[in-house]
């Protein structure tokens, strides 16, 4: 049972690069979250993905953006970077007719690095 | 703004003892309470869910929810060095897609 697996495993960017990062959920699963987790924090909701569509979007601004495609791969995007964007950012899955429980199983995560 | 707080720790507990670790949620209409696992470097691995008031057992582990209080906790029977790791609390209401995160407490279990 294949698990929630990213791409890539570690970035290093400049400032004001842009970023794709990409994550594909585990099998049987429909929904995408991404998280952003800076050192010593937990994760924070940045969005979630469902039906192709951004269904809920946390305190995060319109520079972060993402994709869900019919294969329910997803993909975040950082346009501009800024230092502050450094950290590890986290892709989980769940399944929608779950939603009463919501449990959400992560990936590895890809750590983002910005110069 | 809608918290969870845990206690950073480290919290230091003998192999062989039981760990204890608490959490505290501010939003009463919190309906599911999670438990996950982080070693350093790595991803959140989510070990517990609980979702009705009381006990959940599942192995070692045992969450405590009372939603009276908006109180949850662990509890780590025959705590092993493995159990070493920072253990995030997370809280998500019915039908809201997010999980807010507390910032996690660091547990350290001495050989």
């Amino acid at each position: 049972d294949a698990g929630v697996t990213q791409s890539p495993t570690h970035l290093i960017k400049t400032r004001g690069q842009q970023v794709t990062l990409r994550c594909s959920p585990k099998s049987g699963h429909d929904t995408v979250s991404w998280y952003q987790q800076a050192l010593g924090q937990g994760p924070q909701f940045i969005f979630q993905y469902y039906e192709e569509e951004e269904r809920q979007r946390g305190n995060f601004p319109d520079r972060f953006s993402g994709h869900q495609f019919p294969n329910y791969s997803s993909e975040l995007n950082v346009n501009a970077l800024l230092l502050g964007d450094s950290a590890l950012y986290l892709c989980a899955s769940s399944l929608d007719r779950d939603f009463l429980y919501n449990e959400q199983f992560f990936g590895p995560g890809t750590r983002l690095t910005v110069l | 703004q809608k918290e969870v707080e845990q206690n950073s720790g480290p919290l230091s507990v003998p192999e062989g003892a039981i760990a204890s670790l608490n959490c505290t949620y501010s939003d009463r209409v919190s309906q599911s309470f999670f438990w996950y696992r982080q070693y350093s470097g790595k991803s959140p691995e989510l070990i517990m869910s609980i979702y009705s008031n009381g006990d959940k057992e599942d192995g070692r582990f045992t969450a405590q929810l009372n939603k009276a209080s908006q109180y949850v906790s662990l509890l780590i029977r025959d705590s092993q060095p493995s159990d070493s790791a920072t253990y995030l609390c997370a809280v998500n209401n019915s039908g809201d897609d997010k999980i807010i995160f507390g910032k996690g407490t660091r547990l350290h279990i001495l050989p």
